[in-house]
């Protein structure tokens, strides 16, 4: 089974903290994805990254930013946190966009709710 | 624009009844997933859909896909409590800038006795 597995669950940090995320996956997988979550806004990508160091911004990158040292590992890094970054936080990997007969589902973490106080 | 809408967004159920749950998408893509998320938990794969026509039944649920239509229903038979949860489709669209997949906003479902 594909396993994603992000350091916390729950995270309380104050305004103005540098806040990582961690998300480490055990598949292989090339893709590799930080979203959030919020109430009638549904899922939203901030980055994404299709390599070791290769990194992409997705809908909402702005307070955020990202690093991909490792292909099994992905962070999330919120450089001065604000009270609107309070949300969950979702990652999620998949296999490299566009194998032949394979397609690209993607396997999430458990979350880690944050809230910036 | 690329935009992928659930309808409904909230659904009530009595057990035992039969509804379906739709996806529209607007740009052209032969790849759909369906996910499901219970409360305070992460999403969970239910279906993949990769082809016009493709049709998958897990249990009570049952997804189809139409390409041309763009759109996707997942179709619930005699609902009982334990389908409670949120419901959200994922259209592939790989070569976007956005990554791979855009979500719909998601469709809670509440199944009641």
């Amino acid at each position: 089974d594909v396993k994603v597995t992000q350091s916390s669950r729950y995270l309380v940090k104050r305004t103005g903290e540098k806040v990582f995320l961690e998300c480490v996956q055990d598949m292989d997988h090339e893709n590799m994805f930080w979203y959030r979550q919020d109430p009638g806004l549904g899922l939203r990508l901030i980055y994404f990254s299709y390599d070791v160091k290769m990194k992409e911004k997705g809908d909402i990158p702005e307070g955020y930013s990202v690093s991909r040292e490792k292909k099994e590992r992905f962070s999330l890094i919120l450089e001065s946190a604000s009270t609107n970054q309070t949300s969950m936080y979702l990652c999620a990997s998949s296999f490299a966009f566009g194998i032949a007969d394979a397609y690209n589902e993607q396997f999430f973490g458990p979350g880690t709710r944050l809230t910036v106080l | 624009e690329l935009k992928v809408e659930q309808n409904p967004l909230f659904l009530s159920m009595q057990e035992g009844k039969n509804y379906t749950i739709y996806c529209n998408y607007s740009t052209t893509s032969d790849r759909l997933y369906w996910y499901r998320q219970d409360p305070g938990k992460s999403l969970e794969s239910l279906f993949v859909l990769l082809s016009n026509g493709a049709v998958k039944q897990e249990g009570r649920l049952m997804a189809s896909l139409d390409t041309k239509a763009r759109l996707s229903t997942l179709h619930i038979t005699a609902a009982v409590h334990d389908l409670s949860a949120t419901y959200f489709c994922a259209v592939d669209i790989s070569r976007g800038s956005q990554g791979n997949l855009i979500f719909g906003k998601g469709t809670k479902l509440s199944v009641k006795p």
